[in-house]
């Protein structure tokens, strides 16, 4: 069966520093793969999407950037971390069309 | 452009009764999908039901359904029996099918579930 794996689980990181977030899926092949934020109290905003390595699409111009080393990673990055960057990270993966997105536990970024 | 709406910020509840989610969305194309999701206070997002537009029938999954109105642009979640560990945010998500499927969330409605 398909998992998806995503950490860190909490992040603490003063204003300014870099950011790598890592997810990794196992159990299928040529994913699509998503990156999400959600402020608190609040829907999911899509970031990136990628639709294959080394295909990265941006939704929104921010801070964060990502990439897709390998077929099942995908990674999201940061050179320096603003505070309006705080909030919780999903990373989703789908297969097949009109399949459901399936979610990691998520990473909870807190930037002082 | 894709636009959902859930106007109910939080839902109270009793346990063993069933209760109603709504959620409308707005798209101008033919071809869609609407999820469901729940989202514990842990954090991690649940994935639950799903209506294709072209579907005729509602989708059911165990307790939850999903009350399909193509025609009103709804599609509200029903949770029958409602269990204590059903108490969590639930989203409406939309999906238009191009090529990568992106999906439009809600803002969520928060549901209390009480002994």
């Amino acid at each position: 069966s398909q998992t998806i794996h995503q950490w860190p689980a909490t992040l603490v990181q003063p204003v300014g520093s870099p950011l790598s977030l890592e997810c990794t899926v196992e159990g299928t092949s040529n994913p699509n793969l998503y990156w999400y934020r959600q402020a608190a109290g609040r829907g999911l905003q899509l970031l990136f999407y990628s639709v294959g390595i080394g295909q990265i699409s941006s939704e929104v111009p921010q801070n964060l950037s990502a990439s897709r080393p390998q077929d099942r990673q995908f990674i999201l990055s940061s050179k320096k971390l603003l505070l309006s960057d705080s909030g919780f990270y999903l990373c989703a993966w789908r297969v097949g069309l009109n399949q459901p997105q399936h979610f990691g536990d998520g990473t909870r970024l807190s930037i002082l | 452009a894709q636009k959902i709406t859930q106007t109910q910020p939080g839902m109270f509840v009793q346990e063993k009764e069933a209760v109603t989610l709504d959620c409308t969305y707005d798209t101008s194309d033919q071809s869609y999908g609407l999820f469901w999701y729940k989202q514990p206070s842990s954090g991690e997002m649940i994935f639950l039901i799903y209506q294709g537009s072209y579907d005729e029938q509602n989708a059911t999954e165990g307790r939850y359904s999903l009350n399909f109105q193509k025609a009103r642009k709804s599609a509200n979640l029903v949770i029958s029996a409602s269990q204590l560990g059903d108490s969590a945010m639930y989203f409406c998500a939309m999906s238009v099918n191009t090529g990568f499927q992106k999906l439009v969330f809600g803002t969520g409605t928060r549901l209390l579930v009480s002994p």
